[in-house]
């Protein structure tokens, strides 16, 4: 059981190149989503799934795309990098009947865009 | 719309102190969770507890307790007897009952507890 796993952990892309930042969970839970953390801002949503073809935006989704074609995977998208994407990305995932007592967390991926 | 407000943004206190830190949250949702995290300096996201908006008990886990608040709309989280370990960021967060429990995470408390 590998639970949440992020990868790559670490990345540095130069501005205007795309990348994908990879999510994946064998715990066949239903809710995956995506933070960026900046210091002093905390965790911030950029989006988020309730289940296989269903996704929905969070705070700061801008720049950004994901789609949920398994239950297993939430890829998440940058397609232009710009430098104001420099962050920790982290991924979480839960299971819809545990009523959100455990949300799993993968251990983040530090994305630099020069 | 919701919001998690944590007011101190550093905290320093001597080993041995103890310590709370403040967690205030807006929601017009009346079912709703909130969330305590510690970050360390290593960097992942270490789950503490989880309170339901139905569930105003107050809970003890060791040196960890959480005072939970509806009127107040404050989920506080005191530390007892602090010890050199508990440095590290700590998160308050907040999730509604039909968002996938995505989290809207508060800006963080560092504390950092010195010998």
């Amino acid at each position: 059981n590998a639970g949440v796993t992020q990868t790559p952990k670490f990345q540095v892309l130069k501005t205007g190149q795309s990348m994908t930042l990879q999510c994946a969970q064998d715990m066949n839970h239903e809710y995956m989503s995506w933070y960026r953390q900046d210091p002093g801002m905390g965790l911030r949503l950029i989006h988020y799934s309730v289940g296989a073809g269903i996704t929905d935006q969070g705070e700061v989704p801008n720049g950004y795309n994901v789609s949920r074609s398994t239950t297993e995977d939430f890829p998440l998208r940058l397609l232009s990098a710009a430098p104001s994407q420099t962050s920790v990305y982290f991924c979480a995932s839960s299971p819809r009947r545990a009523g959100g007592n455990t949300i799993y967390f993968g251990e983040g991926s530090w994305l630099t865009v020069v | 719309a919701q919001k998690v407000t944590q007011a101190q943004t550093e905290i320093s206190v001597v080993e041995k102190e103890d310590v709370t830190l403040d967690c205030v949250y807006e929601t017009r949702d009346t079912t709703y969770y909130l969330f305590w995290y510690k970050q360390p300096p290593s960097g992942e996201l270490v789950f503490l507890i989880r309170r339901n908006s139905f569930d105003e008990q107050n809970e003890i886990s060791g040196r960890y307790s959480w005072n939970f608040q509806k009127s107040t709309s404050s989920f506080n989280f005191t530390i007892t007897a602090s010890q050199v370990v508990d440095s590290a960021v700590y998160f308050c967060a907040l999730s509604e009952q039909n968002s996938g429990y995505a989290l809207n995470f508060g800006k963080g408390t560092s504390l950092l507890v010195t010998p």
